[in-house]
Protein backbone atom coordinates (compact mmCIF):
# COMPACT_ATOMS: atom_id res chain seq x y z
CA UNK A 1 0.00 0.00 0.00
CA UNK A 2 0.89 3.94 -0.61
CA UNK A 3 2.03 5.84 2.46
CA UNK A 4 3.53 8.87 3.28
CA UNK A 5 4.96 9.43 6.80
CA UNK A 6 5.76 12.28 8.80
CA UNK A 7 7.28 11.07 12.34
CA UNK A 8 7.04 14.02 13.50
CA UNK A 9 3.76 16.51 14.33
CA UNK A 10 6.28 19.49 15.27
CA UNK A 11 9.45 20.80 14.51
CA UNK A 12 10.80 23.82 16.94
CA UNK A 13 13.68 25.75 15.60
CA UNK A 14 15.03 29.18 16.49
CA UNK A 15 15.85 31.38 13.66
CA UNK A 16 18.81 31.74 11.86
CA UNK A 17 19.18 28.17 12.13
CA UNK A 18 19.03 25.28 9.79
CA UNK A 19 15.95 23.90 9.96
CA UNK A 20 14.75 19.86 8.77
CA UNK A 21 11.37 17.80 8.45
CA UNK A 22 10.94 14.63 7.66
CA UNK A 23 9.42 12.06 5.21
CA UNK A 24 9.57 9.19 4.65
CA UNK A 25 7.60 7.26 1.82
CA UNK A 26 6.23 3.67 0.97
CA UNK A 27 5.13 3.45 -2.78
CA UNK A 28 5.38 0.15 -5.23
CA UNK A 29 7.54 2.02 -7.90
CA UNK A 30 9.17 5.18 -8.64
CA UNK A 31 7.99 8.13 -6.88
CA UNK A 32 7.15 11.44 -7.85
CA UNK A 33 7.62 13.65 -4.22
CA UNK A 34 5.96 16.89 -2.98
CA UNK A 35 6.19 19.28 -0.42
CA UNK A 36 3.21 21.87 0.45
CA UNK A 37 2.88 24.84 3.42
CA UNK A 38 -0.17 25.72 4.64
CA UNK A 39 -0.07 28.84 6.44
CA UNK A 40 -3.36 29.29 8.98
CA UNK A 41 -6.57 29.88 7.46
CA UNK A 42 -4.93 29.40 4.01
CA UNK A 43 -5.25 26.83 1.82
CA UNK A 44 -1.90 24.43 0.50
CA UNK A 45 1.00 25.97 -1.46
CA UNK A 46 3.47 24.23 -3.46
CA UNK A 47 7.09 24.45 -2.43
CA UNK A 48 9.07 21.73 -4.48
CA UNK A 49 8.85 18.50 -6.14
CA UNK A 50 11.21 15.68 -7.25
CA UNK A 51 10.70 14.42 -10.93
CA UNK A 52 13.74 12.82 -12.17
CA UNK A 53 17.83 14.24 -11.81
CA UNK A 54 19.89 15.13 -9.18
CA UNK A 55 18.74 14.57 -6.00
CA UNK A 56 18.85 17.84 -4.42
CA UNK A 57 15.72 20.09 -5.08
CA UNK A 58 15.16 23.36 -4.41
CA UNK A 59 12.07 25.29 -4.37
CA UNK A 60 10.04 28.05 -3.03
CA UNK A 61 10.93 30.45 -0.28
CA UNK A 62 15.25 29.04 0.18
CA UNK A 63 13.69 25.67 0.47
CA UNK A 64 15.16 22.54 -0.97
CA UNK A 65 14.94 18.68 -0.05
CA UNK A 66 16.85 15.88 -0.73
CA UNK A 67 15.50 12.46 -2.27
CA UNK A 68 17.26 9.43 -0.78
CA UNK A 69 15.92 6.32 -2.82
CA UNK A 70 17.80 4.01 -0.81
CA UNK A 71 16.06 5.39 2.78
CA UNK A 72 12.59 5.94 0.68
CA UNK A 73 12.94 9.78 2.60
CA UNK A 74 12.42 13.26 1.17
CA UNK A 75 13.47 15.33 3.85
CA UNK A 76 12.62 19.44 3.35
CA UNK A 77 15.26 21.60 4.58
CA UNK A 78 16.44 25.10 5.19
CA UNK A 79 19.81 26.30 5.75
CA UNK A 80 18.46 29.34 7.90
CA UNK A 81 14.73 29.38 9.46
CA UNK A 82 12.92 32.28 9.58
CA UNK A 83 10.03 33.51 12.18
CA UNK A 84 8.10 33.86 8.62
CA UNK A 85 8.54 30.59 7.82
CA UNK A 86 6.04 29.11 10.97
CA UNK A 87 3.12 26.75 9.32
CA UNK A 88 2.14 23.52 8.30
CA UNK A 89 4.24 21.15 6.08
CA UNK A 90 2.91 18.55 4.09
CA UNK A 91 4.65 15.67 2.38
CA UNK A 92 2.94 14.35 -0.92
CA UNK A 93 3.69 11.02 -3.05
CA UNK A 94 2.52 9.57 -6.33
CA UNK A 95 3.30 6.87 -7.78
CA UNK A 96 4.59 7.09 -11.49
CA UNK A 97 4.36 3.82 -12.24
CA UNK A 98 0.80 3.19 -11.27
CA UNK A 99 -2.02 1.93 -13.81
CA UNK A 100 -4.57 3.39 -12.84
CA UNK A 101 -5.23 6.25 -10.42
CA UNK A 102 -1.67 7.58 -11.48
CA UNK A 103 -3.34 11.31 -10.32
CA UNK A 104 -4.01 10.61 -7.12
CA UNK A 105 -1.45 11.83 -4.08
CA UNK A 106 -1.06 10.76 -0.92
CA UNK A 107 -0.33 13.13 1.77
CA UNK A 108 1.71 12.83 5.23
CA UNK A 109 -0.11 14.03 8.35
CA UNK A 110 1.88 17.10 8.61
CA UNK A 111 4.48 18.93 10.51
CA UNK A 112 3.82 22.04 12.05
CA UNK A 113 7.34 24.44 12.29
CA UNK A 114 7.74 27.09 14.90
CA UNK A 115 10.31 29.06 14.30
CA UNK A 116 10.98 31.46 17.47
CA UNK A 117 13.05 34.71 17.47
CA UNK B 1 -9.26 33.34 -12.60
CA UNK B 2 -5.71 33.01 -11.63
CA UNK B 3 -6.14 30.44 -9.19
CA UNK B 4 -8.31 27.99 -7.79
CA UNK B 5 -11.77 29.24 -6.19
CA UNK B 6 -14.13 28.13 -3.80
CA UNK B 7 -17.58 28.49 -2.06
CA UNK B 8 -18.82 29.23 -0.08
CA UNK B 9 -15.58 29.77 2.22
CA UNK B 10 -17.74 29.42 5.55
CA UNK B 11 -21.21 27.34 5.80
CA UNK B 12 -22.52 26.55 8.78
CA UNK B 13 -25.43 24.25 8.60
CA UNK B 14 -27.72 21.80 11.31
CA UNK B 15 -27.85 18.35 11.54
CA UNK B 16 -29.43 16.55 8.79
CA UNK B 17 -29.74 18.92 5.96
CA UNK B 18 -27.84 18.65 3.11
CA UNK B 19 -24.93 21.05 1.74
CA UNK B 20 -23.23 21.75 -1.68
CA UNK B 21 -19.58 22.72 -2.15
CA UNK B 22 -18.39 24.35 -4.92
CA UNK B 23 -14.72 24.52 -6.73
CA UNK B 24 -13.86 26.45 -9.81
CA UNK B 25 -10.80 25.05 -10.77
CA UNK B 26 -7.76 26.77 -12.79
CA UNK B 27 -9.05 27.11 -16.70
CA UNK B 28 -7.57 24.26 -18.34
CA UNK B 29 -6.53 21.72 -15.42
CA UNK B 30 -8.40 18.56 -16.56
CA UNK B 31 -7.32 16.79 -13.26
CA UNK B 32 -9.02 18.41 -9.81
CA UNK B 33 -9.37 16.65 -6.36
CA UNK B 34 -11.50 17.12 -3.41
CA UNK B 35 -9.94 17.04 0.46
CA UNK B 36 -11.08 16.95 3.75
CA UNK B 37 -8.92 18.14 6.56
CA UNK B 38 -10.69 18.06 9.84
CA UNK B 39 -9.11 20.48 12.61
CA UNK B 40 -5.32 19.88 13.66
CA UNK B 41 -5.14 17.05 11.48
CA UNK B 42 -3.68 16.26 7.80
CA UNK B 43 -5.38 15.79 4.54
CA UNK B 44 -7.80 13.13 3.90
CA UNK B 45 -8.45 12.58 0.14
CA UNK B 46 -11.98 12.09 -1.04
CA UNK B 47 -12.13 12.30 -5.25
CA UNK B 48 -10.64 13.30 -8.16
CA UNK B 49 -11.88 13.77 -11.34
CA UNK B 50 -9.64 13.35 -14.62
CA UNK B 51 -11.69 15.30 -17.07
CA UNK B 52 -15.35 14.70 -15.80
CA UNK B 53 -14.86 11.33 -14.93
CA UNK B 54 -14.04 10.17 -11.55
CA UNK B 55 -12.16 6.86 -11.48
CA UNK B 56 -11.59 6.44 -7.77
CA UNK B 57 -14.24 7.00 -5.72
CA UNK B 58 -13.39 4.98 -2.46
CA UNK B 59 -12.74 8.02 -0.85
CA UNK B 60 -15.77 9.03 0.28
CA UNK B 61 -16.73 8.24 3.46
CA UNK B 62 -20.21 6.94 3.17
CA UNK B 63 -23.13 7.45 0.40
CA UNK B 64 -24.56 10.82 1.84
CA UNK B 65 -21.30 12.20 -0.39
CA UNK B 66 -21.10 12.51 -4.08
CA UNK B 67 -19.54 14.61 -6.20
CA UNK B 68 -20.02 15.73 -9.87
CA UNK B 69 -17.94 17.74 -12.48
CA UNK B 70 -19.56 19.10 -15.83
CA UNK B 71 -17.73 20.58 -18.25
CA UNK B 72 -14.57 19.84 -17.50
CA UNK B 73 -14.84 22.67 -14.85
CA UNK B 74 -16.52 23.12 -11.84
CA UNK B 75 -17.21 20.42 -9.79
CA UNK B 76 -19.82 20.16 -6.90
CA UNK B 77 -19.13 18.00 -3.51
CA UNK B 78 -22.77 17.51 -2.29
CA UNK B 79 -23.36 16.18 1.67
CA UNK B 80 -26.49 14.58 2.18
CA UNK B 81 -27.99 14.14 5.64
CA UNK B 82 -24.99 16.43 7.31
CA UNK B 83 -23.77 15.38 10.47
CA UNK B 84 -21.25 16.74 13.61
CA UNK B 85 -18.56 14.65 12.15
CA UNK B 86 -18.70 15.99 8.82
CA UNK B 87 -17.42 19.44 10.11
CA UNK B 88 -14.39 20.03 8.33
CA UNK B 89 -12.32 22.35 6.17
CA UNK B 90 -13.06 20.74 2.73
CA UNK B 91 -10.07 21.32 -0.14
CA UNK B 92 -10.31 21.62 -3.55
CA UNK B 93 -7.42 21.63 -5.64
CA UNK B 94 -6.23 20.84 -9.34
CA UNK B 95 -3.22 20.59 -11.31
CA UNK B 96 -2.90 20.36 -15.16
CA UNK B 97 -2.26 17.30 -17.89
CA UNK B 98 -2.51 13.51 -16.84
CA UNK B 99 1.04 13.76 -16.14
CA UNK B 100 1.87 12.78 -12.47
CA UNK B 101 4.55 15.07 -12.64
CA UNK B 102 2.30 18.22 -11.82
CA UNK B 103 1.86 19.30 -8.97
CA UNK B 104 -1.93 20.81 -7.37
CA UNK B 105 -2.77 24.47 -6.98
CA UNK B 106 -5.02 24.24 -3.98
CA UNK B 107 -8.33 26.38 -3.10
CA UNK B 108 -8.88 28.46 0.10
CA UNK B 109 -11.09 25.61 1.08
CA UNK B 110 -14.60 25.75 2.63
CA UNK B 111 -14.92 25.23 6.12
CA UNK B 112 -18.11 23.77 7.15
CA UNK B 113 -19.63 23.60 10.67
CA UNK B 114 -22.71 21.35 11.21
CA UNK B 115 -24.21 22.38 14.81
Amino acid sequence: AQSVAQPEDQVNVAEGNPLTVKCTYSVSGNPYLFWYVQYPNRGLQFLLKYITGDNLVKGSYGFEAEFNKSQTSFHLKKPSALVSDSALYFCAVRDRGARYNFNKFYFGSGTKLNVKP
Amino acid sequence: GAGVSQSPSNKVTEKGKDVELRCDPISGHTALYWYRQRLGQGLEFLIYFQGNSAPDKSGLPSDRFSAERTGESVSTLTIQRTQQEDSAVYLCASSFGTSGRNEQFFGPGTRLTVL
